[in-house]
């Protein structure tokens, strides 16, 4: 079957650099992406790879490795903002998103 | 990037009656529009795809005949929650996606449903 792991939670502080791990098994594999959802609201857009390696976007990158099935969003500089969900999703062959059950961050002061 | 919007935002109804929810791509052609539901503290949960003039196909264990989906257009879908019950109450947002199946999907704002 089809497969998203993600933690269910996990606690940072302010200031500091956490990152959320993302392990996946999908039939093929046509990409994967990171959103955010804060309660009460839809999800938005993070990243997208489909290729190895790390994509940076200003406090936000996102690592893939399609070798082991792993994904990690890396969130530096933490601001009491990013307290929110954060959704793993990935395409399979036929470009249905599978998604993960998403990882609660907290956010301490 | 892409807007999607919703409407309505929230809606209460009474039980027994239906509900419409629309969900409009507005500065993108849409040809296949997601639905989804989230209960409180749990993970979002496809309902249903749509494309543009056909039928909706939907996720194992979800009644086709109480969620009616119609997507008439490249910009508009709407799901329609028929004889609603207090556990049809959740958030239910709608997701869009370009011509391409490697886009990205862009979300709706969601619409909270409460069922008295």
């Amino acid at each position: 079957g089809q497969n998203i792991d993600q933690p269910t939670e996990m606690t940072a502080t302010e200031g500091a650099i956490v990152q959320i791990n993302c392990t996946y098994q999908t039939s093929g594999f046509n990409g994967l992406f990171w959103y955010q959802q804060h309660a009460g609201e839809a999800p938005t857009f993070l990243s997208y790879n489909v290729l190895d390696g790390l994509e940076e976007k200003g406090r936000f990158s996102s690592f893939l490795s399609r070798s082991k099935g792993y994904s990690y969003l890396l969130l530096k500089e933490l601001q009491m903002k990013d307290s929110a969900s954060y959704l793993c999703a990935a395409y399979d062959s036929n470009y249905q998103l599978i998604w993960g059950a998403g990882t609660k961050l907290i956010i301490k002061p | 990037g892409a807007v999607v919007s919703q409407h309505p935002s929230w809606v209460i109804c009474k039980s027994g009656t239906s509900v419409k929810i629309e969900c409009r791509s507005l500065d993108f052609q849409a040809t296949t529009m997601f639905w989804y539901r989230q209960f409180p503290k749990q993970s979002l949960m496809l309902m249903a795809t749509s494309n543009e003039g056909s039928k909706a196909t939907y996720e194992q264990g979800v009644e086709k005949d109480k969620f009616l989906i119609n997507h008439a257009s490249l910009t508009l879908s709407t799901l329609t929650v028929t004889s609603a019950h207090p556990e049809d109450s959740s958030f239910y947002i709608c997701s869009a996606r370009g011509l391409a199946e490697y886009n990205e999907q862009f979300f709706g704002p969601g619409t909270r449903l409460t069922v008295l």
